[in-house]
């Protein structure tokens, strides 16, 4: 299995639709994972940090499933401007001091 | 403001030059990080580093070197251009293990090799 593994998509969904990414990843020893966005052409910027727990920031909810080695990302009544690339974060194999990125999974909202 | 900052924004180099990317930041972090990204793809760690004095290989090394003489300064040298070098490369910092993960990058520098 890859480090961390994303679909691609891209992912085309109208606006006020619910749309879920999924991420697996190989170190079960990871603790800390995150999601980032990326707008084209432009620098990655932290979405969310997902925790044991999961996470939930308006619209946007992260969870984690350990047992399947996977994190998910859920949005909720998408809007025009949530499109973008969304990548899966995650430490590195043998050392939480790198962070590996996922290819990164492109979503596009359309009217 | 500045963060992570990254000169130059873009560049061309010819097959066989040589060329620094310079990446400075002023969060006082420990960790810096180079990546780099190629068209429709996701990012490459190139190189890593946890504190001044301190550098390490990431997963795509090949063709480039680093320094971490400060904290604030990780410059990331291309000996030898060559056209797979074409890509964007990213600049990153976080302060350090035990915070949230949070990755502040510079805006990117495009590197066009002919």
């Amino acid at each position: 299995r890859k480090e961390v593994e994303q679909d691609p998509g891209p992912f085309n969904v109208p606006e006020g639709a619910t749309v879920a990414f999924n991420c697996t990843y190989s170190n079960s020893a990871s603790q800390s994972f995150f999601w980032y966005r990326q707008d084209c052409r432009k620098e990655p910027k932290l979405l969310m940090s997902v925790y044991s727990s999961g996470n939930e920031d308006g619209r946007f909810t992260a969870q984690l499933n350990r047992a399947s080695q996977y994190i998910s990302l859920l949005i909720r009544d998408s809007k025009l401007s949530d499109s973008a690339t969304y990548l899966c974060v995650v430490p590195g194999t043998g050392t939480a001091s790198k962070l590996t990125f996922g290819t990164g999974t492109r979503l596009q909202v359309t009217l | 403001n500045a963060g992570v900052t990254q000169t130059p924004k873009f560049r061309i180099l010819k097959i066989g030059q040589s060329m620094t990317l310079q990446c400075t930041q002023d969060m006082n972090h420990n960790y810096m990080y180079w990546y780099r990204q190629d068209p429709g793809m996701g990012l490459k760690l190139i190189y890593y580093s946890v504190g001044a004095g301190i550098t390490d290989k990431g997963e795509v090394p090949n063709g480039y070197n680093v320094s971490r003489s400060t904290t604030e300064d990780f410059p990331l040298r291309l000996e030898l251009a060559a056209p797979s070098q074409t890509s964007v490369y990213f600049c990153a910092s976080r302060p350090g293990q035990g915070n949230t993960g949070e990755l502040f990058f510079g805006e990117g520098s495009r590197l066009t090799v002919l």
